[in-house]
This record gives C-alpha cells, sequence and structure tokens, in this order.
C-alpha cells in the first residue's frame, strides 16, 4: 500500500521568498515520486519526477525535490518565487512493481504575494 | 509526440440529463487511460482507468460509467447527472510498457444545475 501526505493545504509566500512544499510519503517497495502543477482550470504538469537515480532532481521552471529516504520526504523547493508560480501542486508515489495507479496527495495551493 | 485531447471543455446539464465526455490520445499505441474527478477545493479522485480496449476498472461505486471503444480513446457516460457529479473532470494517459509517469488533458468543467 501507498499513501501521500500534503502538510498544508495552502502556503502563501512574497515574490522572491523560498518556496517550500512539503510531501512525506509512504510506499511498501521502494517508489516513484511526482511532483505535479496545475494552473487554474487546466490539466496536470509534470515539475519533476524521482526514479531511483540521483536523490536530488531538478524540473522545470526552477523548481526542485530532494528524496530522503530516511525522512519518507520529498519536499519541492525553489529558491525565489514568481507571481507565475501560483497554482495547485500535487505530490504523487508510484509503487512501479506492476502497479500503474499512482496515489496522490490533496494538494498544495501556493499563493504569492507581490 | 502525444496529444491528448478532451471535449468538450465547459459543460451545463440539468439534473437527470444524460452526460458524455471524450477523451483521445494521439501519438501512442496501447497507452493505460484514466478518468479523474476534482470536486472544488478537493484533490484528485479516479474514477476509472484502462489497460486496453474493453477493459475497465471502476474505483468508486456511482452512477457514472466508463468505454474504450479504440485503443486512443476513452468515454464517461452517465444516464442521470446528480447535482453531485458536478466538478472539473480530468482525463490522463500513461505509456502501456515502461511508463511511470501520467500526462493529463486539458479537463472539462461539468456544472449540473
Amino acid at each position: 500500500a501507498q499513501s501521500v501526505t500534503q502538510l498544508g493545504s495552502h502556503v502563501s509566500v512574497s515574490e522572491g521568498a523560498l518556496v517550500l512544499l512539503r510531501c512525506n510519503y509512504s510506499s511498501s517497495v521502494p517508489p516513484y515520486l511526482f511532483w505535479y502543477v496545475q494552473y487554474p482550470n487546466q490539466g496536470l504538469q509534470l515539475l519533476l519526477k524521482y526514479t531511483s537515480a540521483a536523490t536530488l532532481v531538478k524540473g522545470i521552471n526552477g523548481f526542485e525535490a530532494e528524496f530522503k529516504k530516511s525522512e519518507t520526504s520529498f519536499h519541492l523547493t525553489k529558491p525565489s518565487a514568481h507571481m507565475s508560480d501560483a497554482a495547485e501542486y500535487f505530490c504523487a508515489v508510484s509503487d512501479r512493481r506492476g502497479s500503474y495507479i499512482p496515489t496522490f496527495g490533496r494538494g498544495t495551493s501556493l499563493i504569492v504575494h507581490p | 509526440s502525444q496529444t491528448i485531447h478532451q471535449w468538450p471543455a465547459t459543460l451545463v446539464q440539468p439534473v437527470g440529463s444524460p452526460l458524455s465526455l471524450e477523451c483521445t490520445v494521439e501519438g501512442t499505441s496501447n497507452p493505460n487511460l484514466y478518468w479523474y474527478r476534482q470536486a472544488a477545493g478537493r484533490g484528485l479522485q479516479l474514477l476509472f482507468y484502462s489497460v486496453g480496449i474493453g477493459q475497465i476498472s471502476s474505483e468508486v461505486p456511482q452512477n457514472l460509467s466508463a468505454s474504450r471503444p479504440q485503443d486512443r480513446q476513452f468515454i464517461l457516460s452517465s444516464k442521470k447527472l446528480l447535482l453531485s457529479d458536478s466538478g472539473f473532470y480530468l482525463c490522463a494517459w500513461m505509456p502501456g510498457l515502461g511508463g511511470d509517469e501520467q500526462f493529463f488533458g486539458p479537463g472539462t468543467r461539468l456544472t449540473v444545475l
């Protein structure tokens, strides 16, 4: 069984400030982990993914995430927030061993203030 | 390259009316296909998934149904809509062999009045 917990349904930052969106997972086998972004009234778009290679993963739009097995975490960060980063962010976990049904977190809404 | 289409983009339907939402994928073969729903202020709810033509798995019992008449076509239907069916419906696909990430369509905003 697998699960994802995203801490904080809303995160508010000022433009130029550090963005930190938290994701903790549970998986009985080594997981694949994903971060997706969703802009209003649009589908989800992949930001980055971890598939057992480098633990620090760089994605699009300056985002990155670090896989920490000891903490079962995959937090998403960006050094400097931009107004265009305002969106809904979803963390997902997949048990790649025969599974093609990822489990999504409930999402975190990122609000960026000028 | 692969492309996923959904239509219509928006839909307003009265309670009790039928529903048909269509999703098609281009540029790939034998994809896994998915229907999700997002209710206002809530996360993604997996409704159906399919690993092949005519193979449909339902995750949540409800008045919705899904069909896959062709390899790259996935249809979400209802005979009688309920108010609670309102939401944002997303279709997604994943490569059938060796895939790990999902690719999402643009979504359909359904309002049931």
